[in-house]
């Protein structure tokens, strides 16, 4: 079956440019994650979604990150006025049910990259 | 402190060894415990999960110790397909949010 998706694979932009990422999630996962991943480094939780909802938003950077998810399916991701320390592999992952019980499923990421 | 902490290698070890990594994690209502493997320029995939009594899976065993807050992977009759970066994963509160370490890596060679 078809895994977790994203779109743009790569994503070069300049700085100040509005960006937006896409994920397609898993068909019947009601939950969906995002992270970034820098180079050499760990992942760094950003968002949490349980349908629709984000209970936990914790992890976003700045007020310049936001994201929304419909229809308990796709979610965006979306970075305003884009800096280049936004520069790093966003991924995105989702699970049947809550992550501490539950295997995450990893999309292969986007890679952007702030000019 | 990191919330969870690794040993960012590189291990680099001989097809057939036996290799050992470990894990400490600060949080001490963390629940769950993960091995996750990434691949250079791939996503993480779920490798175990690791359970309280300790638990294997053909050649990997994993380990927890709640009281020194530390978790173990080791890989035993290393292969050159086990060349990755090994994540250390940690959930800090029911079902939301997993923090993952930055990785160890290990290179197995001929």
């Amino acid at each position: 079956g078809a895994g977790v998706s994203q779109s743009p694979s790569n994503k070069v932009t300049e700085k100040g440019k509005d960006v937006e990422l896409r994920c397609d999630p898993i068909s019947g996962h009601t939950a969906l994650y995002w992270y970034r991943q820098s180079l050499g480094q760990g992942l760094e939780f950003l968002i949490y979604f349980q349908g629709n909802s984000a209970p936990d938003k914790s992890g976003l950077p700045s007020d310049r990150f936001s994201a929304e998810r419909t229809g308990g399916s796709v979610s965006t991701l979306t970075i305003q006025r884009t800096q280049q320390e936004d520069s790093a592999v966003y991924l995105c992952a989702s699970s049947l049910g809550p992550a501490d019980y539950n295997e995450q499923f990893f999309g292969p990421g986007t890679r952007l990259t702030v000019l | 402190r990191k919330e969870v902490e690794q040993d960012p290698g590189p291990f680099n070890v001989p097809e057939g060894a036996t290799v050992a990594f470990n894990c400490t994690y600060s949080n001490s209502a963390s629940q769950s415990f993960f091995w996750y493997r990434q691949d250079c320029r791939k996503e993480p995939k779920l490798l175990m999960s690791v359970y309280s009594s300790g638990n294997e899976d053909g050649r990997f065993t994993a380990q927890l110790n709640r009281a020194s807050q530390y978790i173990s992977l080791l890989i035993r009759d290393s292969k050159l397909s086990d060349s990755a970066t090994y994540l250390c994963v940690v959930s800090v509160e029911y079902g939301n949010k997993l923090v993952f370490g930055a990785g160890t890596i290990l290179r197995v060679k001929s």
